[in-house]
């Protein structure tokens, strides 16, 4: 197995902010790092794949960046619709695994 | 549109076996190469995917479950099942079933998750 650390576990924000939050792998896994938003009583939802493409409806102003072991996920201006837990993934090996989250709410 | 809905027992007692079934609509399940998962949700352990299957039958077990679970397909019927025998406490979790393109894919579909809770 792959173990992927994510940090912070939590954060708080404002609407407007702009946050980052780090994923880490404990070995290179390319860019095969994807990015999910999941709100409370609802599956995850994919936001980037590959590292740094952006889903198909997803708002731009989430974007992704890395490879190799390390990769951030950006939101360049938080929106209320926005404060959920996010989490990464890797599918360079079998079996894939996620992170443990990152929480993100309200200051 | 593809849409995943996971139905199956939502309350099972310890050492027995849980029984899961996605029914996948918007598409045939056998179209294209897609991967079908599961995967769950508990508070302590977070995500953790279970198995995949791809509708020709291959399948492949996350390690730490294998001896206690079985993926298939029934394409008749546009599913894929889970089932987890000796299942304890620790299984209790929301699961989902989820479509990738690949396995090494990320997983663009989602169920919207059932809540098993193992009890006495």
């Amino acid at each position: 197995d792959i173990p992927m650390t994510q940090s912070p576990s939590s954060l708080s924000a404002s609407v407007g902010d702009r946050i980052t939050i780090t994923c880490r792998a404990s070995q290179s896994i390319s860019t095969y790092l994807h990015w999910y938003q999941q709100k409370p009583g609802k599956a995850p939802k994919l936001l980037i794949y590959a590292a740094s493409s952006l889903q198909s409806g997803v708002p731009s102003r989430f974007s992704g960046s890395g490879s190799g072991t390390d990769f951030t996920l950006t939101i360049s201006s938080l929106q209320l619709e926005d404060f959920a837990t996010y989490y990464c993934q890797q599918s360079y090996s079998l079996p894939p695994t996620f992170g443990q989250g990152t929480k993100v709410e309200i200051k | 549109q593809l849409q995943l809905q996971e139905s199956g027992s939502g309350l099972v007692k310890p050492s027995q076996t849980l029984s899961l079934t996605c029914a996948v609509s918007g598409a045939s399940i056998t179209s294209g190469g897609y991967s079908w998962s599961w995967i769950r949700q508990t508070p302590g352990k977070g995500l953790e995917w279970i198995a995949y299957i791809y509708y020709s039958g291959t399948t492949y077990y996350n390690p730490s479950l294998k001896s206690r679970v079985t993926i298939s397909i029934d394409t008749s019927q546009n599913q894929f099942s889970l089932k987890m025998n000796s299942v304890s406490a620790a299984d209790t979790a929301v699961y989902y079933c989820a479509r990738a393109n690949n396995w090494n894919y990320p997983f663009d579909y989602w169920g919207q998750g059932t809540l098993v809770t193992v009890s006495s």
